[in-house]
Order: C-alpha cells, then sequence, then structure tokens
C-alpha cells in the first residue's frame, strides 16, 4: 500500500531558529517523487520543494531543504531560520503516479 | 491573476440540495485534480483530467459526486443529495501533465457545509 506518514501533530519552534518536520513513506514503486506543501489558515495548498526517488543529491529551495534517506524512506523537511510567518499546516506527499497522496501534517507555531 | 481559480469560497447547504463548484485552473496546464480536505486530514484525492478526459476516480466518489471538464479547461464538481458527511474543503488543483510527478498548483478551496 501507498502511504505518507507523519508523526508530529504539532511542533513549536522559536524565530531564527531551525526545525525538521518528519515524514516516512511506504511505496513499492521504483519510481516516485516526494513533495512538501505548506497550509496557511488561507487555505491554499503552496508548493515549497521537491525531491525524485532517483535524484542523487537532497533538494533545497531557499530556507526549505528535504532530507532525503531512501533507504529508510524518510523525507524530512528542515527549515532553517524560522520566520513568524512560517507558521502554517505541512503536509508531505508522494507521488507513484500522477496523483498526490498526503499524509496528515504537522502545525508548525513559530513563537517570538 | 494566474493561479487556480475556485468559486464559490464558501457555501452553507441544507441536507438534500444539490450543490456545484467550479473550478478554473492555470491556463496552459492539461491536468485537473479534485481532492477533498476533512478538519485535521490531509487531502485526499477524489479524481483527475487530463484535458477532456477523467481518467481515474477514487472510490471517495460515491455516485452521488459527479465531476466535468468538457471542453478541457475548466471543470465542475457537482454533489447530489448532500449528506453531512460531504461537509469539508474541496479543492481543485492543475498540472501540467507533461510527465508524472509533477507539481500540483492548488486553489484556495470551496468550504462547503452542510446543514
Amino acid at each position: 500500500a501507498q502511504k505518507i506518514t507523519q508523526t508530529q501533530p504539532g511542533m513549536f519552534v522559536q524565530e531564527k531558529e531551525a526545525v525538521t518536520l518528519d515524514c516516512t513513506y511506504d511505496t513499492s514503486d521504483p519510481s516516485y517523487g516526494l513533495f512538501w506543501y505548506k497550509q496557511p489558515s488561507s487555505g491554499e495548498m503552496i508548493f515549497l520543494i521537491y525531491q525524485g526517488s532517483y535524484d542523487q543529491q537532497n533538494a533545497t529551495e531557499g530556507r526549505y531543504s528535504l532530507n532525503f534517506q531512501k533507504a529508510r524512506k524518510s523525507a524530512n523537511l528542515v527549515i532553517s531560520a524560522s520566520q513568524l510567518g512560517d507558521s502554517a499546516m505541512y503536509f508531505c506527499a508522494m507521488s507513484p503516479t500522477d496523483k498526490l497522496i498526503f499524509g496528515t501534517g504537522t502545525r508548525l507555531q513559530v513563537f517570538p | 491573476d494566474t493561479g487556480v481559480s475556485q468559486d464559490p469560497r464558501h457555501k452553507i447547504t441544507k441536507r438534500g440540495q444539490n450543490v456545484t463548484f467550479r473550478c478554473d485552473p492555470i491556463s496552459e496546464h492539461n491536468r485537473l485534480y479534485w481532492y477533498r480536505q476533512t478538519l485535521g486530514q490531509g487531502p485526499e484525492f477524489l479524481t483527475y483530467f487530463q484535458n477532456e478526459a477523467q481518467l481515474e476516480k477514487s472510490r471517495l466518489l460515491s455516485d452521488r459526486f459527479s465531476a466535468e471538464r468538457p471542453k478541457g479547461s475548466f471543470s465542475t464538481l457537482e454533489i447530489q443529495r448532500t449528506e453531512q458527511g460531504d461537509s469539508a474543503m474541496y479543492l481543485c488543483a492543475s498540472s501540467f501533465g507533461r510527465t508524472t510527478n509533477e507539481k500540483l498548483f492548488f486553489g484556495s478551496g470551496t468550504q462547503l457545509s452542510v446543514l
């Protein structure tokens, strides 16, 4: 079965600190993509970062990096230098085919 | 605004009524997706289109649900005889549709409340 697991319902981090949001996945497909999306209170899903299963290097996009450990089937999101505007729900997703399968999300709260 | 547009943003209806939602994808995108999101959960896939063709439907999409994309541009999602369990955020997304593993661009969703 194809599944995404996010075990942290909520996380707190102080402004300017780094935070890691956990994500593990399960698939038997050799080719897949891993995504992270941010969902602020407005509801729109905002794409953050993508990692392909055959990519040798971990993906980075500005303050976001994806710690991809294929053997462990994990794809953790690292946010460096947290900002108050980073407070939101964060969803990990996988696409073994043409659609995305999402986890249950982690609510991140950044405090001053 | 060149993003994915959904209308209405909010819909309140009584149980048993029919509702229809509209999604306008990014203009050059060939694929269009519908997801449903309930409180405390991640989005769940409902169905998707490649141009006009509906290629996949989730088992979550009961026979009360129907989606169309008649000209390969905008799409509508209709729910007939609404039930309280249909209350959720309905999200539309689109992508170029040229390869697999493409990122999806999402709209702001339609929040449905069934009383």
